[in-house]
């Protein structure tokens, strides 16, 4: 692995369905973070961990959850998915200086 | 809550033309960030900017953060195709740590060759 994978790549997912997105990274960066970027708002946070051990709620985490279990991973979980979470997700890391992001997981709620 | 506003948020130019985009923030930041997407792609960090006036320059771009440091610039000196794409600016969240960010809605720029 050379820097940070999001799997899957895309999925379409049907409305009640319990979904979780995965991001590892290897640069053994403490902070994690993933964001929903949607036309015409831009990115926005949904939840983030500082380090490992700790989460924090982002602007819109409503209907998400994560766990940070260790340092490499930072999985979002969507409980029961609804067509507002169509959207494309971002999993990026940070040492402190600049966010380095994954290649993003194309997620469709029918 | 905080703001980050970019304005404007499309450009469109011909290629060899100049182009800036412009970020205000409602509070004042300790640093700000700037980021390219490409079409398709994910966001890639450019540069961080600390200092208050700072200008750091890298190749044909430029990027200034105000006095006030509440705002700030990039500017391209004659776009080329690989310009094309989203250009963010991002600053950490008021009150919280350094490590989360606000980001503003970005500014699309198309470049005609």
């Amino acid at each position: 692995i050379a820097g940070i994978t999001q799997a899957p790549t895309s999925q379409i997912l049907a409305a009640g369905r319990r979904m979780t997105l995965r991001c590892t990274q290897d640069m053994r960066h403490n902070a994690m973070y993933w964001y929903r970027q949607d036309l015409g708002l831009g990115l926005r946070l949904i939840h983030y961990s500082n380090t490992a051990g700790t989460t924090g709620k982002g602007e819109v985490p409503d209907g998400y959850s994560v766990s940070r279990a260790n340092t490499d991973d930072f999985p979002l979980t969507l409980a029961s998915a609804v067509p507002s979470q169509t959207s494309v997700y971002f999993c990026a890391s940070s040492s402190g200086t600049g966010q380095f992001f994954g290649p993003g997981t194309r997620l469709t709620v029918l | 809550g905080q703001q980050v506003m970019q304005i404007p948020q499309y450009q469109h130019v011909q290629e060899g033309e100049d182009f800036t985009t412009y970020c205000n923030s409602s509070t004042t930041l300790s640093n700000i960030q700037w980021y390219k997407q490409r079409p398709g792609g994910h966001p890639v960090f450019l540069i961080q900017l600390v200092k208050s006036g700072e200008v750091k320059k890298q190749k044909r771009l430029t990027f200034q953060f105000g006095e006030a440091k509440k705002n700030s610039s990039l500017h391209i000196t004659a776009t080329q195709t690989t310009d094309v794409g989203t250009y963010f600016c991002a600053g950490p969240v008021s009150g919280g740590s350094n490590y989360k960010l606000t980001f503003g809605k970005g500014t699309l720029l198309t470049v005609n060759p």
